[in-house]
């Protein structure tokens, strides 16, 4: 099955800690986005990358750092610059193709729960 | 820049009620526009999407949006709602195909039996 996927499912970490997310997709997807999700605060980019060994900053890169050295993996770090990391992750990636009819529908990966103690 | 405003933070309906949420956004030109599910314990998935021609897009069980350009609007819809509607829904915007997508901070719906 074709998809997206993300792992771990749940991560602890101590605070002072870098942890990776990992997100692999095998849609042939040329874009992958990383989203962090807070409750009441709904989906907000931290980064994204259109091509491999490019990627951009979204709304609240600070703290993060990422890489795409293979068009299916889009790891995320979470660095222990982050001032307030304990949230969900979702991973996404979309198609760049020029059919008709393509808007970027994102497709999503289950998500990675960070929690920091 | 980007933005997208969904009205209700939470509703509570009973079964068979119908549904509207608002989402609006803001953007001057072309957008196209997603109404995505996230159903307790799962993934995000698609429920619809708009991106020309009719602007009242049917999707998923039953669900429809219609965009209107004059009030940069495109509010989720429901004739009747069921206890499996329980969710939350989120309205995002992008410009073109390539682009993230900027995401509403979601509408909590909660469908009683």
């Amino acid at each position: 099955d074709g998809g997206i996927t993300q792992s771990p499912k749940y991560l602890f970490r101590k605070e002072g800690q870098n942890v990776t997310l990992s997100c692999e997709q095998n849609l042939n997807h040329d874009a992958m986005y990383w989203y962090r999700q807070d409750p009441g605060q709904g989906l907000r980019l931290i980064y994204y990358s259109q091509i491999v060994n490019d990627f951009q900053k979204g709304d609240i890169a600070e703290g993060y750092s990422v890489s795409r050295e293979k068009k299916e993996s889009f790891p995320l770090t979470v660095t222990s610059a982050q001032k307030n990391p304990t949230a969900f992750y979702l991973c996404a990636s979309s198609s760049l193709s020029a059919g008709q009819g393509n808007t970027g529908e994102l497709f999503f990966g289950e998500g990675s729960r960070l929690t920091v103690l | 820049a980007q933005s997208v405003s969904q009205h209700n933070h939470h509703v509570i309906l009973s079964e068979a009620a119908s549904l509207e949420l608002g989402c609006n956004y803001s953007y001057g030109g072309t957008v196209n526009l997603f109404w995505y599910v996230q159903y307790p314990g799962q993934h995000l998935q698609l429920l619809l999407k708009y991106f020309s021609g009719d602007p009242l897009v049917k999707g998923i069980k039953g669900f429809e949006a219609e965009f209107i350009k004059s009030k940069f609007s495109f509010n989720l819809r429901k004739p009747s709602v069921q206890w499996s509607d329980t969710a939350e829904y989120f309205c995002a915007v992008n410009a073109q195909a390539g682009t993230a997508l900027i995401f509403g901070k979601g509408t909590t719906l909660s469908v009683s039996s």
